[in-house]
């Protein structure tokens, strides 16, 4: 099933510039992690941010998670060509099943 | 292996024949997961194996969908009687355990029925 939403759906960006994409669930969680898919094909675990924890840093990667509001937010800084693919969300609420988003598709223009 | 490994990397079958896909998960994961995903959509929860117990299949979609996992590790999924809805990438992923880790993706299998 899929809880979790990712805004926007889409965004296109300049190559350098910063990229934020947002993720909003519904339930309790343990944990939240972002995953990168490229063409279409396997995932790519990035970060997993604790639900105790606000904010991780993973080189160009920053994920920030408010329990409050239920979302978390994931930005790019200084995005590269090669960050262009598809990011997703999942929240993890210790059921052993990750609920997933429907992700966010990234264009960076060269 | 270094990481998931999942095969053939594609399947072209005729509509009604059977098809097996293959996952070698990470050696010493413990958890193995099963995911459809259709293009441009997210992913669809299939099946989940953790250790020796018994596998949680609520998510597959009919009972033409099977899978095993032998000896804890090797993981195939079986569909029977293919249909042309059957048509998408299926993606393996292993964990070390269930809960509170990151999950690694095989490349995926993409399944055509023609």
């Amino acid at each position: 099933s899929q809880q979790g939403e990712e805004d926007p759906q889409a965004l296109s960006i300049q190559e350098g510039e910063n990229a934020t994409m947002n993720c909003s669930y519904k339930t309790s969680i343990n944990n939240l992690q972002w995953y990168r898919q490229n063409s279409g094909r396997g995932l790519v675990h990035l970060i997993l941010i604790r639900s105790n924890e606000r904010e991780k840093h993973s080189g160009r990667l920053r994920v920030t998670l408010d329990t409050s509001k239920k979302s978390s937010s994931l930005l790019i800084t200084a995005s590269r060509a090669a960050d262009t693919a598809s990011y997703f969300c999942a929240t993890d609420d210790s059921n052993y099943q990750l609920i997933w988003g429907a992700g966010t598709k990234l264009i960076i223009k060269p | 292996g270094a990481g998931v490994s999942q095969s053939p990397s594609n399947k072209v079958t005729e509509k009604g024949k059977d098809v097996e896909l293959r996952c070698d998960p990470i050696s010493g994961h413990t958890a193995l997961y099963w995911y459809r995903q259709s293009l441009g959509q997210g992913l669809e929860f299939l099946i989940y194996f953790q250790g020796n117990s018994a596998p949680d299949k609520s998510g597959l979609p009919s009972d033409r969908f099977s899978a095993e996992r032998t000896g804890g590790s090797v993981s195939t999924l079986t569909i029977q009687r293919t249909q042309q809805e059957d048509s998408a990438v299926y993606l393996c992923a292993s964990s070390p355990n269930s809960g509170g880790y990151g999950y690694t993706f095989g490349s995926g299998t993409r399944l055509t029925v023609v």
